[in-house]
């Protein structure tokens, strides 16, 4: 079973600090990496996509990608009270055909004014 | 900006009774899915849909579950026989052109119960 892994938190984070969530994937043929946000009771919201290895930034969030090590991680700089809610990491994971998106379980996190 | 629909955002069926979920994906997106999340637990994968046909699904989508692109727009997950277990938040989700046909954006849910 190819599995992805995140701490489920909550991750508690005072207001303007930065949040560090992190992101283990079995698959090591995995090539697409995604970042979702959830807040409660609503559905995925993209927050930004990954390929390669290395850094990418989009706005106050990193995305790293580190395939050899098979982990991805989301920095939230300058954390706002209105970015507490579950990161959800995506894996396209291999199959006999297409691929398809796994999710893990998702970090809580509580930002604190 | 374009987005998912779903409707309706809720459905309360009997045990043992037909359900269709309905999505309308962005328009000129091509690839189609349905995940469900069951309350508390993680969003799991269901089916994908691409060129009239399911391209993958998972072992939850078994034979009780269907899909259909009935028309240019609409995109339906058929639950023959619902049972307890199927009570969810079930989403659609939809992605563009074979460049960027990974990035999924995804509608606001159906949550169905099951009593």
């Amino acid at each position: 079973q190819k599995e992805v892994e995140q701490n489920s938190g909550p991750l508690s984070v005072p207001e303007g600090a930065i949040a560090s969530l992190n992101c283990t994937y079995s698959d090591r043929g995995s090539q697409s990496f995604f970042w979702y946000r959830q807040y409660s009771g609503k559905s995925p919201e993209l927050i930004m996509s990954i390929y390669s290895n290395g850094d990418k930034e989009d706005g106050r969030f990193t995305a790293q990608l580190n395939k050899a090590s098979q982990y991805v991680s989301l920095l939230i700089r300058d954390s706002q009270p209105s970015d507490s809610a579950t990161y959800l990491c995506a894996v396209i994971v291999a199959t006999d055909s297409w691929g398809k998106f796994q999710f893990g379980a998702g970090t809580q996190v509580v930002v604190t004014p | 900006e374009p987005e998912v629909t779903q409707t309706p955002s809720h459905q309360v069926t009997q045990m043992g009774q037909e359900v269709i979920l309905r999505c309308v994906p962005i328009s000129n997106h091509l690839y189609f899915y349905w995940y469900r999340q069951i309350l508390g637990q993680k969003v799991e994968f269901l089916v994908s849909f691409y060129n009239n046909e399911i391209s993958e699904k998972s072992e939850i989508f078994d034979d009780q579950f269907s899909v259909e692109r009935p028309d240019g727009s609409n995109f339906t997950l058929k639950i023959r026989s619902t049972k307890l277990e199927d009570s969810a938040m079930y989403f659609c989700a939809s992605s563009g052109d074979r460049a960027s046909y990974n990035e999924q954006f995804f509608g606001p849910g159906t949550r169905l119960t099951v009593l």
